[in-house]
């Protein structure tokens, strides 16, 4: 697609559920990254893919998340079981990775979660 | 492991300088960048600088970087209350990951 693409922009659920996040990058890049943004914490990396693996998921806060992507290109990020500290705006960004060059994320608009 | 730090605040008044500074532990980086976030949406790519130069700049954008402190500044120049965002430093690691400060919010007075 034109640009990177997340739903739902919006979630509302009650403490205890699971929530699926979902990611559509930019046709051809083959790096996709989940950050999360909190009030007050900044960006906190969550984890990223080359290709389908995840070379790095040191920053997963515990395992009640976790990630895949099918096919180089969607991804999804589960939360189980979740909780209030959980709600924050979670980012997708995507990149083109190219040895030599600057690696440039393009960044979805972001999937609000807010645990009740 | 990788750190990125940077001041939370910023305000200026419009027409006069800012200056958003930002510190990074990777020595290793090859790569840093600036980031922009406006409400509500995601992060943009402002700029960004390799490691082996310590100046460029674009339009009214100056970036500085001091590889031997670890230190990065972005310089805007005349700035317009249409600048009032959050932006990010970050740096890129051997790999891939990229690590982003908290973000300076630059507010811009009329």
């Amino acid at each position: 697609g034109a640009g990177v693409s997340q739903s739902p922009s919006n979630k509302v659920t009650e403490k205890g559920k699971d929530v699926e996040l979902r990611c559509d990058p930019i046709s051809g890049h083959t790096a996709l990254y989940w950050y999360r943004q909190s009030l007050g914490q900044g960006l906190e990396f969550l984890i990223y893919f080359q290709g389908n693996s995840a070379p790095d998921k040191s920053g997963l806060p515990s395992d009640r998340f976790s990630a895949e992507r099918t096919g180089g290109s969607v991804s999804t990020l589960t939360i189980q079981r979740t909780q209030q500290e959980d709600s924050a705006v979670y980012l997708c960004a995507s990149s083109l990775v190219i040895n030599s060059g600057a690696n440039v994320l393009t960044f979805g608009a972001g999937s609000r979660l807010t645990v009740l | 492991g990788e750190d990125v730090e940077q001041s939370l605040f910023l305000s200026v008044r419009e027409g006069d300088s800012s200056v958003i500074n930002c510190t990074y532990t990777d020595s290793s980086s090859t790569y840093l960048y600036w980031y922009k976030q406006e409400p509500g949406a995601g992060l943009q790519l402002l700029t960004y600088i390799f490691s082996n130069m310590d100046m460029k700049q674009d339009q009214r954008l100056t970036v500085l970087l001091n590889k031997k402190d670890k230190h990065l500044s972005l310089r805007i120049a005349d700035t317009q209350t249409g600048d009032s965002a959050i932006y990010f430093c970050a740096e890129i690691d051997g790999g891939f990951k990229t690590i982003f400060g908290a973000g300076t919010r630059l507010f811009v007075k009329a």
